[in-house]
């Protein structure tokens, strides 16, 4: 069964802290995809990225930046220096196939980032 | 260009109404989700469209919720009778399936109260 974990259900900071949400996960699909998206105060979610289970090369976009590692079936997301505008909920997410040609996403419990000045 | 778009972004209603809730997927996104979002249960996927056609409505609660999408530009999400436990945000999301990538892109949600 596929499965998405974000153990860590609140983290607090202190801006410019560095500070990095973990994602644990579980599939047996050899191909699947793995996201982050952001849900900031105002409710919308956002995507942030994707990554591909054949690309294990981490990624870095600004201040964001992402680790994946199918040894430990984790994809980690770590925020340098972090803003007060960073304090969202962000949660991590595996594509699951429902069909050979349709999909389904499923997300993590989310981990609420609270970033005080 | 235009994200996903919903409408209305506010809904209060009383229980035993009927709520209609509407989404316009991302212009050339063949894949719609409808998901709801609450404290107690997080994000849940209610139904699952691709070109238009019903894949996977295993996580629509009960009879009460039905959707349909009956062209690639339009879909709705119905509840008829509402109930005071169905309040809570209702996001549409599109994807394209073509690209490879799967991600799906959000709209705005709607927020349902029902009292």
């Amino acid at each position: 069964a596929q499965k998405v974990t974000q153990a860590q259900t609140e983290i607090s900071v202190v801006e410019k802290e560095d500070v990095t949400l973990d994602c644990v996960y579980e599939t047996r699909d050899t191909t699947y995809y793995l996201f982050w998206y952001k849900q900031p105060p105002s409710g919308e979610l956002v995507f942030l990225i994707r990554r591909n289970s054949f690309d294990e090369q981490n990624e870095i976009s600004g201040r964001y930046s992402w680790n994946f590692q199918k040894s430990t079936s984790s994809f980690n997301f770590t925020i340098t220096a972090s803003q007060v505008v960073d304090s969202a909920v962000y949660f991590c997410a595996l594509i699951s196939p429902v069909t050979d040609s349709s999909y389904k996403l499923i997300f993590g419990s989310g981990t609420r980032l609270l970033v005080r000045p | 260009d235009a994200g996903v778009i919903q409408s209305p972004r506010h809904e209060v209603t009383e229980m035993g109404q009927e709520v209609t809730l509407r989404c316009k997927p991302i212009s050339g996104h063949n894949s719609l989700f409808w998901y709801r979002q609450t404290m107690m249960r997080g994000l849940e996927l209610l139904i699952y469209f691709n070109n238009n056609v019903p894949i996977d409505d295993s996580g629509m609660p009960e009879d009460r919720f039905s959707a349909k999408m009956p062209n690639a530009s339009f879909s709705t999400l119905k509840i008829q009778p509402s109930e005071p436990r169905d309040s809570a945000v209702y996001f549409c999301a599109s994807s394209s399936t073509g690209t490879g990538g799967h991600e799906q892109y959000f709209g705005p949600g709607t927020r349902l109260t029902v009292t």
